[in-house]
């Protein structure tokens, strides 16, 4: 069955690095996410991209945040200049035509910012 | 502004079912999600509803909407020690149609031998 994958499944890096997390959302899907959880809290959505340009963003996802699908396969998150408050689960999902189609989820990526 | 609610611990016996509450406040939902966390794990999507509606039934886990009362549960029958985890209720927001979920805060449910 096809899956959203996402590279590294762990992050560690200090604050003010950039960190690039990777996404490979299933192949014939139109509508890739970022959501991101903060340990204990809700899941929460960042950003919504559709035609190579985002769709929605979240007030979270301040100028500090960019996305890009440098190539057909795979869907990027940057963080320009982490923060502590940066350390969260981040997890991609795609959906495949309409935007409102079932959202597929990858396994997450944990980034920790020292 | 949206929101989504749910209530955060739920134990129950192995073979009772399973009923997590929901509640949502976007009217123009058009689908409700129940997703499974299991621990260090992604979100495994269970089931969905669309808006218009009432129930939906998948082999053990049946949905029930009342749209009225923006009220969304999740019902597990025979429950089994593999059911405990994170379950959490997710909404689809807004009408501009950018896929945006909301999520609630997560029912952790035990299953106890």
């Amino acid at each position: 069955e096809p899956e959203v994958t996402q590279t590294p499944s762990h992050q560690v890096t200090q604050m003010g690095q950039e960190v690039i997390l990777r996404c490979v959302p299933i192949s014939n899907h139109l509508y890739f996410y970022w959501y991101r959880q903060i340990l204990g809290q809700k899941v929460e959505f960042l950003v919504s991209f559709y035609n190579n340009e985002i769709s929605e963003k979240s007030e979270i996802f301040d100028d500090q945040f960019s996305v890009e699908r440098p190539d057909g396969s795979n869907f990027t998150l940057k963080i320009r200049s982490t923060k502590l408050e940066d350390s969260a689960m981040y997890f991609c999902a795609s959906s495949e035509r309409l935007s409102t189609d079932t959202q597929y989820f990858g396994p997450g990526t944990r980034l920790t910012v020292l | 502004g949206e929101d989504v609610e749910q209530s955060l611990f739920l134990s129950v016996r192995e073979g009772d079912s399973s009923v997590i509450n929901c509640t949502y406040t976007d009217s123009s939902s058009t689908y409700l999600y129940w997703y499974k966390q299991e621990p260090g794990a992604g979100l495994q999507l269970l089931t969905y509803i669309f808006s218009n509606m009432d129930m939906k039934q998948d082999q053990r886990l049946t949905v029930l909407l009342n749209k009225k009362d923006k009220h969304l549960s999740l019902r597990i029958a025979d429950t089994q020690t593999g059911d405990s985890a994170i379950y959490f209720c997710a909404e689809s927001y807004g009408s501009g149609n950018t896929g945006k979920l909301i999520f609630g805060q997560g029912t952790t449910l035990q299953v106890k031998p």
